[in-house]
Order: structure tokens, then C-alpha cells, then sequence
């Protein structure tokens, strides 16, 4: 059992915009940043969004993150088929002293 | 360019011994945190340890604290990951990753291709 919660999966069809929940606790992202990593088949995680909202350079602007209170989210517009992937959202946790992630969500574009 | 090359892994019976190293390279090793991330064979990433820049502060999963120690030789630029008391459920992908500033967050912005640890007699 994951002390963040993600949906397991989301779909939607090329071009459009899809949105991945992350939900925590006060100890967790209600206090600490947000992270977002991509994980496509077969190779190690990346990560696309730090601070809650910040973008790494070389990350598109396609790729957003927002946090209110407890919970954070990962929006994802002009979807495309190398987008489908395991999305993962992560943060410090106070109250553990360690790093949790959620269980992740598999993306698939119809 | 940041470079993180795990190495280490293997097959070991159950309650045997591993070490994993991963050597860095194209960054001021001192000046990030470090962290092992693992992935058991069809599930999600799970957090395993941390240190920081200095190796001063180190932190650790209930599910291995006592078992794994973390370290980090700072003249070498190689962190490690003393695995002990290993179970069939550490069987996973370990990875190393860096975060993004000296003190340990989930910010780990690059990551290493991974080591397979198996454990099974």
C-alpha cells in the first residue's frame, strides 16, 4: 500500500489533455514539494516535474504540475502514443523522514 | 555529461549478502544527495535509502532499515548500498539516482540504468 495515492490507470485519444492525481497528507505534500516521473517500458524513470510546478530543461511545456493542499496533479496536453508510459508522483515525507512515491499510473493513448 | 553506473547485482540466496555500487560521473559528486530506487519485477518504484552531499545524514525505508546500510566515498565518486539479511522480496531493479541539491528530496533528476537483484535459492 503506497502512502501516496494515484489512480491505476487513465486514457485518452491523441491530441487531448489528461490530467493524473496524487493524494497525500499534511506530513507529505500538504508541507513538501511535489515530483512527477515518466517511466516508458523497459528503462529507468525520469523525471519531468520538480518543485510541484517546475519543468527540468528539456522537459515540453506539454507537461505541467500543480499542487493544492494534499494533493498535486500532472497535466499532460497534445497527448501522443510515445506518451503512454507509468507515471509516478513523489515527495518528502516529515513524518517518515523518506522519500514516497505513489503506486503509479499507467497512461494509455487510444 | 551526468553519468550513474550501477554495478553489484546478481543472484543470492535468501539471507545472504550483496553490495551495490554506483559510480558517477560529470557532476560535483559532494554537492548532490544520492538515492537507491527499486523496482520489484512488474510493480511500481519504491524508495529504498538516502544520503546526503556530505554523507552526513542518511535515511532508510522501514522496509530495509537494519538490513541496508547506505554510504558514499566522496574521493571515489561511488555511492553503495550494503544489502543484508536479504529476502525474496528485495528481488527487484536497483537504481541509483541523483537529486537535484545536497540535502535529500524526491527530486532525483538522473537516474542510472539499474541493477537486477534476485534473490532465490
Amino acid at each position: 500500500q503506497s502512502v501516496l495515492t494515484q489512480p491505476p490507470s487513465v486514457s485518452a485519444a491523441p491530441g487531448q489533455k489528461v490530467t493524473i492525481s496524487c493524494f497525500g497528507s499534511s506530513s507529505n505534500i500538504g508541507n513538501n514539494f511535489v515530483s512527477w516521473y515518466q517511466q516508458l517500458p523497459g528503462t529507468a524513470p525520469k523525471l519531468l516535474i520538480y518543485d510541484s510546478n517546475k519543468r527540468p530543461s528539456g522537459i515540453p511545456d506539454r507537461f505541467s504540475g500543480s499542487k493544492s493542499g494534499t494533493s498535486a496533479t500532472l497535466g499532460i496536453t497534445g497527448l501522443q502514443t510515445g506518451d503512454e508510459a507509468d507515471y509516478y508522483c513523489g515527495t518528502w515525507d516529515s513524518g517518515l523522514s523518506a522519500v514516497v512515491f505513489g503506486g503509479g499510473t499507467k497512461l494509455t493513448v487510444l | 555529461e551526468v553519468q550513474l553506473l550501477e554495478s553489484g547485482g546478481g543472484l543470492v540466496q535468501p539471507g545472504g549478502s550483496l553490495r551495490l555500487s554506483c559510480a558517477a560521473s560529470g557532476f560535483t559528486f559532494t554537492s548532490y544527495a544520492m538515492s537507491w530506487v527499486r523496482q520489484a519485477p512488474g510493480k511500481g518504484l519504491e524508495w529504498v535509502s538516502a544520503i546526503s552531499g556530505t554523507g552526513g545524514s542518511t535515511y532508510y525505508a522501514d522496509s530495509v532499515k537494519g538490513r541496508f546500510t547506505i554510504s558514499r566515498d566522496n574521493s571515489k565518486n561511488t555511492l553503495y548500498l550494503q544489502m543484508n539479511s536479504l529476502r525474496a522480496d528485495d528481488t527487484a531493479i536497483y537504481y541509483c539516482a541523483r537529486d537535484r541539491v545536497v540535502v535529500v528530496t524526491a527530486a532525483l533528476d538522473y537516474w542510472g540504468q539499474g541493477t537486477l537483484v534476485t534473490v532465490s535459492s
